[in-house]
């Protein structure tokens, strides 16, 4: 079974910090990673994924994770904090390469990022 | 804007009543996922379907039925609504041979 750890269910930085969200996952496959935002009274938006080739990966809104297998993590970063960064942010896994459609994701439960003027 | 809408977007009803709750998109995808997001637990798969009257259990499917008869419409129907059912509800879709599942705007639930 496949699962995620976010480390954190709240994280404050300040305007211009970096920012630092976790995301550690078990999977018995290749996983697939995908880091998901959502603003307040929205659904939930894609901000980067990794499937295969490189482990860096460059998503909106300035946002990058790199996908480490050895440390089974696919934490996200931006050098610079903004004020319209405030939201939630979710990492998830896929249970399998997404080519069959019956492939689920998993979430973690989420992390709360504030922004601190 | 992956043309997905969900009625009704906030509910407030009663314990014991049926409820169903609507998905709608308006690209003939092929996938369709509900989600329920709670607090404390991200978000958790509850049915999905892969095609026209083709459907299967999520993690947490109790309570809870589905169906599609059209590719463009996936229905969730509680039975008969509890207060632990209290949750915002996300569609998702995906189309097949791709890797990337788009959400839906929630529908707020309230179940007194």
């Amino acid at each position: 079974a496949q699962s995620v750890t976010q480390l954190g269910s709240h994280v404050s930085v300040s305007e211009g910090a970096l920012v630092l969200l976790r995301c550690n996952y078990s999977s018995s496959v290749p996983p697939y990673l995908f880091w998901y935002v959502q603003y307040p009274n929205q659904g939930l938006q894609l901000l980067l994924k990794y499937t295969t080739g490189a482990t860096l990966v460059k998503g909106i809104n300035g946002f990058e994770a790199e996908f480490k297998k050895s440390e089974t993590s696919f934490h996200l970063t931006k050098p610079s904090a903004h004020m319209s960064d405030a939201a939630e942010y979710f990492c998830a896994v896929s249970d399998q390469p997404l080519v069959s459609g019956n492939e689920k994701l998993t979430f973690g439960t989420g992390t709360r990022l504030t922004i601190i003027p | 804007d992956a043309g997905i809408t969900q009625s009704p977007r906030h509910k407030v009803t009663e314990t014991g009543t049926p409820v169903t709750l609507r998905c709608h998109q308006t690209e003939n995808h092929r996938y369709m996922y509900w989600y329920r997001q709670d607090p404390g637990h991200g978000l958790r798969l509850i049915h999905y379907s892969y095609g026209v009257k083709d459907t299967d259990k999520g993690e947490v499917s109790d309570g809870y039925s589905v169906s599609r008869s059209k590719t463009e419409d996936f229905l969730l129907t509680l039975e008969s609504a509890t207060s632990s059912q209290t949750s915002v509800y996300f569609c998702a879709i995906k189309e097949r041979g791709t890797d990337t599942q788009y959400f839906g705007p929630g529908t707020r639930l309230t179940v007194l």
